[in-house]
C-alpha cells in the first residue's frame, strides 16, 4: 500500500466551485506540505504544517485554505476555483525526527482542470 | 534566501550514452542537497541527497552527483543511461535549521532515445 495516497487523482471542475483536495499518509510523519506544480515552474510551497496544531502559509497560498483534521491527513480546499489554478497538486510529508538532510516523501499527485 | 537554477529544461540522450544534469544554487547559509525523480504519472522520488564528507554522492539505479562548493553546483551524472531513467529530475536545496525550507528548480526532462 502507498504511504502517502491523495484523493481524488484527477478533477475537473467548473470556475467558482469549491474543491477539497485530500492527502493520508501512514508513514507517522508530523510534517506535512501542499504543492503545485506548472510545466517550467517546477514545484512551488502552498501550505505546511508541523503538527496538527501549526500551519503555515508557504509562497503561493493565496486563493487555497487548508485543514489538518490529524496528524495523518491534511486537506487542501480552493474556495472559489479559477483556470490559473490548473496544475498538479501534490502531497508530502517529512520526519521531523531525521537528523541530517530530511527527504520528502510525496504523493502521486492530483491533476485539477478548471474550467 | 536560497535558490536553484537548472540549467537545461531539456535533455535527449541516446541509450547507453552518458549523461549530465546541471544545477546550481545560490544560498547565504549551509545547505543540504538533493536530487529527485518524477517517472511519468508519479510524485516525485528521492535520487540522492548531499549532507557533508565526500563531494561525490552516490544514489538509486546508478546516478551519481557532485558537489562542489566553490562553483556552487550539484551535478547528476549517469555513465550509461537506459530507457527506464526517462523523466523529469529536480535539484533542490534546503537550509540546515530546524525547518528545512526546501526549495526546488523547475526541472530538467530527461529524454532516452532508443
Amino acid at each position: 500500500d502507498a504511504d502517502v495516497t491523495q484523493t481524488p487523482r484527477n478533477r475537473i471542475t467548473k470556475t467558482g466551485k469549491r474543491i477539497m483536495l485530500e492527502c493520508s499518509q501512514t508513514k507517522g510523519h508530523d510534517r506535512m506540505y501542499w504543492y503545485r506544480q506548472d510545466p517550467g515552474l517546477g514545484l512551488r510551497l502552498i501550505y505546511y504544517s508541523f503538527d496538527v496544531k501549526d500551519i503555515n502559509k508557504g509562497e503561493i497560498s493565496d486563493g487555497y485554505s487548508v485543514s489538518r483534521q490529524a496528524q495523518a491527513k491534511f486537506s487542501l480546499s480552493l474556495e472559489s476555483a479559477i483556470p490559473n489554478q490548473t496544475a498538479l497538486y501534490f502531497c508530502a510529508t517529512s520526519d521531523p525526527g531525521t537528523t541530517g538532510p530530511r527527504e520528502q516523501f510525496f504523493g502521486p499527485g492530483t491533476r485539477l482542470t478548471v474550467l | 534566501a536560497q535558490s536553484v537554477t537548472q540549467l537545461d529544461s531539456q535533455v535527449p540522450v541516446f541509450e547507453e550514452a552518458p549523461v549530465e544534469l546541471r544545477c546550481n544554487y545560490s544560498s547565504s547559509v549551509s545547505v543540504y542537497l538533493f536530487w529527485y525523480v518524477q517517472y511519468p504519472n508519479q510524485g516525485l522520488q528521492l535520487l540522492l541527497k548531499y549532507l557533508s564528507g565526500s563531494t561525490l554522492v552516490k544514489g538509486i539505479n546508478g546516478f551519481e552527483a557532485e558537489f562542489n562548493k566553490s562553483q556552487t553546483s550539484f551535478h547528476l551524472r549517469k555513465p550509461s543511461v537506459h530507457i527506464s531513467d526517462t523523466a523529469e529530475y529536480f535539484c533542490a536545496v534546503s537550509d540546515r535549521g530546524g525547518y528545512q525550507k526546501v526549495t526546488f528548480g523547475i526541472g530538467t526532462k530527461l529524454q532516452v532515445i532508443p
